[in-house]
């Protein structure tokens, strides 16, 4: 049963296009949720993230938008760069019980950004 | 401001064998966590300290796994009589004090990557 859902293992983008990762989550406690980038032999690199009371956050070539109604996050990265090119995770946290706001992981989306 | 560290990086084990990780976390940070990734899939909680106190453990956390953060500083994990399936990456966390406005925010170390053979 998974949380958190990334169904696109993989995308390719141009250079200097926007790149769009999309996010889905099912469990209604949620109410925080986050981006990281991970290179290969790297551990998850934090790149922003949003909370339930907002539906927007930006930073840099980075937004994150969040729809509380469908359930739904994505995030938007303009203008994409080779550098991008990484695996992408959607992560949820929430009130544990015991404290521990402890990350739901999605399985990822690899980003391709083509020169 | 140094990363979250963790050692080794790599182990090699065979079945059987005991094997320990060290994670080093952002110092002030008072919250740890362990995930556990496997090919293809994301991180999966494994275990929450507060300190030195480890307040939350998953069931993916079988009985040979036991971790503990004896000072509130750096936490081990050990596996006991490791298995094959235990050979994934095990990645270290830390948050800041819940005062701070970034407090649901996680700093992953590099991982170590175990196999077993």
């Amino acid at each position: 049963d998974q949380q958190v859902k990334q169904n696109s293992p993989s995308l390719s983008v141009q250079e200097g296009r926007i790149s769009i990762l999309n996010c889905d989550y099912t469990n209604s406690m949620f109410d925080y949720f986050l981006w990281y980038k991970k290179y290969p032999a790297e551990g998850p690199t934090f790149l922003i993230s949003i909370s339930s009371i907002k539906d927007k956050n930006e930073d840099g070539r980075f937004t994150v938008f969040l729809n509380k109604s469908a359930k739904h996050l994505s995030l938007h990265i303009v203008p994409s760069q080779p550098g991008d090119s990484a695996v992408y995770f959607c992560a949820a946290s929430g009130w544990s019980g015991a404290g521990s706001y402890q990350l739901t992981f999605g399985k990822g989306t690899k980003l391709s950004v083509i020169p | 401001d140094t990363g979250v560290s963790q050692d080794p990086r790599h182990k090699i084990t065979k079945r059987g064998q005991n094997v320990t990780f060290r994670c080093d976390p952002i110092s002030e940070h008072n919250r740890l966590y362990w995930y556990r990734q496997t090919l293809g899939q994301g991180p999966e909680f494994l275990t929450y300290f507060q300190n030195e106190a480890q307040l939350e453990k998953s069931r993916l956390l079988s009985d040979r796994f036991s971790a503990e953060r004896p000072k509130g500083s750096f936490s081990t994990l050990e596996i006991q009589r490791t298995e094959q399936g235990d050979s994934a990456m095990y990645l270290c966390a830390s948050t800041p004090p819940k005062r701070r406005q970034s407090y649901n925010e996680q700093f992953f170390g590099p991982g170590t990557r175990l196999t077993v053979l």
